[in-house]
């Protein structure tokens, strides 16, 4: 069992409508989240950090953490065709070293006009 | 541009050359990373610098792989010999002590 699951997808909704995207972890010892979005043949973008459990919210993003399930998700409200992407999850244990971040495979989202 | 910075974007080799790529980090960064991509997958982490300090080398970085990062500003990775299984976008990235980490655009490697 991988440290970090994720979905690979495809994910397809159409434009307007929510995206949920999670991951599931098995290291206790993480308590540093994040979401990138990468497009094609470039580098990943940070969307969204949230430190522990709880949640935090940046626009149409909101990032949620259960520590407790070893949970994290991502939600897109009004979703656009620019959001088509593919989404990684990343967690650290804090230390920002050692073993850097540990990130899920992503999930590809096409978001359909 | 304040961003972590990646030279160049796409490398095309022959099998059994040898090439360096160049990063430059965010400036007020002291830890910066590198990392490997392959198609399908997330990054997996390679190597990373505290300061000019290399503190932390993946089991994935053989012996081919050397990264430095002189005065610890900016730092080099360099694959000795390459193979055709090096193929893969290798990613900079740099963060300050809290763990948010920026990534550059990559660097995408071809070996022929």
């Amino acid at each position: 069992q991988k440290e970090v699951e994720q979905d690979p997808g495809p994910l397809s909704v159409p434009e307007g409508a929510i995206v949920s995207l999670n991951c599931t972890y098995s290291n206790s010892a993480f308590q540093y989240f994040m979401w990138y979005r990468q497009y094609s043949r470039k580098g990943p973008e940070l969307l969204m950090y949230t430190y522990s459990s709880g949640n935090k919210e940046d626009g149409r993003f909101t990032a949620q953490v259960d520590k407790s399930s070893k949970y994290i998700s991502l939600f897109i409200r009004d979703s656009q065709p620019s959001d088509s992407a593919t989404y990684l999850c990343a967690m650290s244990d804090g230390g920002g070293g050692a073993d850097g971040l540990t990130f899920g495979k992503g999930t590809h989202l096409i978001i359909q006009p | 541009d304040t961003g972590v910075s990646q030279d160049p974007r796409h490398k095309i080799t022959k099998r059994g050359q040898n090439v360096t790529f160049r990063c430059d980090p965010i400036s007020e960064h002291n830890r910066l990373y590198w990392y490997r991509q392959t198609l399908g997958q997330g990054p997996e982490f390679l190597t990373y610098f505290q300061n000019e300090a290399q503190l932390e080398k993946s089991r994935l970085l053989s012996d081919r792989f050397s990264a430095e990062r002189p005065k610890g500003s900016f730092s080099t990775l360099e694959i000795q010999r390459t193979e055709q299984g090096d193929s893969a976008m290798y990613l900079c990235a740099s963060s300050l002590q809290t763990g948010i980490t920026f990534f550059g655009q990559g660097t995408r490697l071809t070996v022929v």
